[in-house]
């Protein structure tokens, strides 16, 4: 086990809905990555937090939008759900960032997420 | 721009066979590190190796191998006499250190039949 945890486990939602993701880091860590995986794919990156700031975004809507709070735990947010964002949502936590970064990041085990 | 292929998308091999899995990378960053995961059907991704872009050292643990070579930009992953816990998708990522991603391929479904 890598001591980061998410909730819920599963979720359904319907389009056009709201959805609020959370991740709890290991301990001492204070970066968290969220990540987006499809049937099929590889994790694709959405964005990073070093404490409580975004650090780093990838190629995903405003509509994606995340929380880091002081205790390093963390919220990934989507607003206006579509179809497609039925995936698999991984957050990841690791240590530092810069030059001091500790690059391993330890995966929680995700989120289901299923858009109808 | 930062790529990441796995050109297997699945292999199948008997118990007791040698694996090799292959990743090909590209970046322009001269400095980044390179991972393998393994996602069992639970879907955690579990850490199995870290290797720096400094550092062409091939790592072996236990049955598990790791061929790092820079100038073809591979980083493969070998697993010796497989056993059907090793079946699993595996990753191989590329991790950014200035944007902080990780950038990951498509996976290899590794089946090892008994």
């Amino acid at each position: 086990e890598t001591g980061v945890t998410q909730s819920p486990t599963h979720l359904i939602k319907t389009r056009g809905q709201q959805v609020t993701l959370r991740c709890s880091s290991q301990s001492g860590h204070n970066t968290v990555s969220w990540y987006q995986q499809a049937l099929g794919q590889g994790p694709q990156f959405i964005f990073q937090y070093y404490r409580e700031e975004e650090n780093g975004r990838g190629n995903f809507p405003p509509r994606f939008s995340g929380l880091q709070f002081p205790n390093y735990s963390s919220e990934l947010n989507v607003n206006a759900l579509e179809l497609d964002d039925s995936a698999l949502y991984l957050c990841a936590s690791s240590s530092g960032t810069g030059g001091s970064r500790k690059e391993t990041q330890y995966f929680g085990p995700g989120t289901r997420l299923l858009v109808l | 721009a930062q790529k990441v292929t796995q050109a297997q998308t699945e292999i199948s091999v008997v118990e007791k066979e040698d694996v090799t899995l292959d990743c090909v990378y590209e970046t322009r960053d001269t400095t980044y590190y390179l991972f393998w995961y393994k996602q069992p059907p639970s879907g955690e991704l579990v850490f199995l190796i870290r290797r720096n872009s400094f550092d062409e050292q091939n790592e072996i643990s236990g049955r598990y191998s790791w061929n790092f070579q820079k100038s073809t930009s591979s980083f493969n992953f070998t697993i010796t006499a497989s056993q059907v816990v090793d079946s699993a998708v595996y990753f191989c990522a590329l991790y950014n250190t200035n944007a902080g991603k990780s950038t990951f391929g498509d996976g290899t479904t590794l089946t090892v039949k008994p």
